[in-house]
């Protein structure tokens, strides 16, 4: 069974610090990989998605990507108090034209002022 | 900037009744989603759309749900006879390109009695 797993936290920064947020995925076949912020009782946002192995950067947002450990995490710098939310890692199986998402659990972030 | 949009926001009905969840993808995308969230739980596959036909659908897709697309904008969610288990946010999402990122809408929070 594919999986997606993250830590469910919470994790918990003070405001200005990094907060890094990780995900692993079982199918190595994956090939699209998402970060979603969901607040609580609305829908998941896209923060970033990355597709090579390496880093991408998007102001504050870091994805970070390692096929080879089937590993991809989410660096947000000068973490503020609204960056407080799940995150969600989404992983895209490959095949077909589909691309449906299998999401983790999320990983429940508190940036404290 | 071109968003999903949903309606209802909040449907309530009793066990046994149809419900019709109704979503605008943005105006481009050729592909579409179902997506849903039992409340303190993963965001979850149902089904995807492209082309006129299901492509994909999950084990939880079965022949109580069906989904069309009516009309050249609304893609719609049918359940025919709602069960209890069937609560849950419902979330629409589109795509524009193979393998792009997916944008999702607010969800319809289903509620059924």
């Amino acid at each position: 069974q594919k999986e997606v797993e993250q830590n469910s936290g919470p994790l918990s920064v003070p405001e200005g610090a990094i907060a890094s947020l990780n995900c692993t995925y079982s199918d190595r076949g994956s090939q699209s990989f998402f970060w979603y912020r969901q607040y609580s009782g609305k829908s998941p946002e896209l923060i970033m998605f990355i597709y090579s192995n390496g880093d991408k950067e998007d102001g504050r947002f870091t994805a970070q990507l390692n096929k080879a450990s089937q590993y991809v995490s989410l660096l947000i710098r000068d973490s503020q108090p609204s960056d407080s939310a799940t995150y969600l890692c989404a992983v895209s199986i490959s095949g077909g034209s589909n691309y449906k998402l299998t999401f983790g659990k999320g990983t429940l972030l508190t940036v404290n002022p | 900037e071109p968003e999903v949009t949903q309606t209802p926001s909040h449907q309530v009905t009793q066990m046994g009744q149809e419900v019709i969840l109704r979503c605008v993808p943005i105006s481009n995308h050729l592909y579409f989603y179902w997506y849903r969230q039992i409340l303190g739980q993963k965001v979850e596959f149902l089904v995807s759309f492209y082309n006129n036909e299901i492509s994909e659908k999950s084990e939880i897709f079965d022949d109580q749900f069906s989904v069309e697309r009516p009309d050249g904008s609304n893609f719609t969610l049918k359940i025919r006879s709602t069960k209890l288990e069937d609560s849950a946010m419902y979330f629409c999402a589109s795509r524009g390109t193979s393998g792009g990122p997916k944008f999702f809408g607010p969800g319809t929070r289903l509620t059924v009695l």
